[in-house]
């Protein structure tokens, strides 16, 4: 199974400033997804960050605020945007890798609180 | 469109008691069905996959799922609960290989010795 790094794994953010998290997998995987994980809830998918072109965001996630880049098949970046306290939750980098059928595998997260 | 519910937010046995975590599915195609696991602090391990090779899918640390398709579900059991099982446990489908996750609210595991 794919090996999946998160930086950082955790910080401490004023409030209107912006944050990029680095995500890397130790082999090349068909896809490469961003998940936010607000406390006690489920995930929710934020985008799925596309090689060499624009993401594909979910309803109610836009580029402004989320932009992300993958330039190669094994690295992607999320920046979390002028941030607010709302904006506190888990990031998690996900990634599918073809096991029989496409299999996904997340990364250990990116724990954010934003004051 | 597809769909996952877990019934019970919060499931709470006895160590060595029976593990039964529920879900059920909504697809309009055959799924391919997903469990996690995850524990305080850390990110989503997979627990096991549902390929459509066998309806009895074994995982990791003793845990299994059976896929019935007449009930469109996809339980969760372990015969004997452990302390360290004590987890956040979520039931995710998908259509294919270019379709999302979709992951259910997941539940919580908490296990009294």
């Amino acid at each position: 199974s794919a090996v999946i790094s998160q930086k950082p794994s955790r910080d401490i953010c004023q409030r209107g400033t912006s944050l990029t998290i680095q995500c890397q997998v130790d082999s090349q995987v068909t896809m490469m997804f961003w998940y936010r994980q607000q406390p006690g809830q489920s995930l929710t998918l934020i985008a799925t960050a596309n090689q060499g072109s624009e993401a594909t965001y979910e309803s109610g996630f836009v580029i402004d605020k989320f932009p992300i880049s993958r330039p190669n098949l094994t690295f992607s970046t999320l920046t979390v945007s002028n941030m607010s306290p709302e904006d506190s939750s888990i990031y998690l980098c996900s990634v599918r890798q073809r096991q029989g059928i496409e299999t996904q595998y997340f990364g250990p997260g990116t724990r954010l609180l934003v004051l | 469109a597809q769909s996952v519910t877990q019934l019970g937010s919060h499931v709470s046995v006895s160590e060595g008691a029976l593990v039964l975590l529920r879900c059920n599915y909504s697809s309009s195609v055959p799924p391919y069905l997903f469990w996690y696991v995850q524990y305080p602090n850390q990110g989503l391990q997979l627990l096991l996959k549902y390929t459509s090779a066998a309806t009895l899918v074994k995982g990791i640390n003793g845990f299994e799922a059976e896929f019935k398709k007449s009930e469109t579900s996809f339980h969760l059991t372990k015969p004997s609960a452990h302390m360290s099982d004590a987890a956040e446990y979520f039931c995710a489908v998908t259509n294919s290989g270019n379709t999302p996750l979709v992951f259910g609210k997941g539940t919580r595991l908490s296990v009294i010795a």
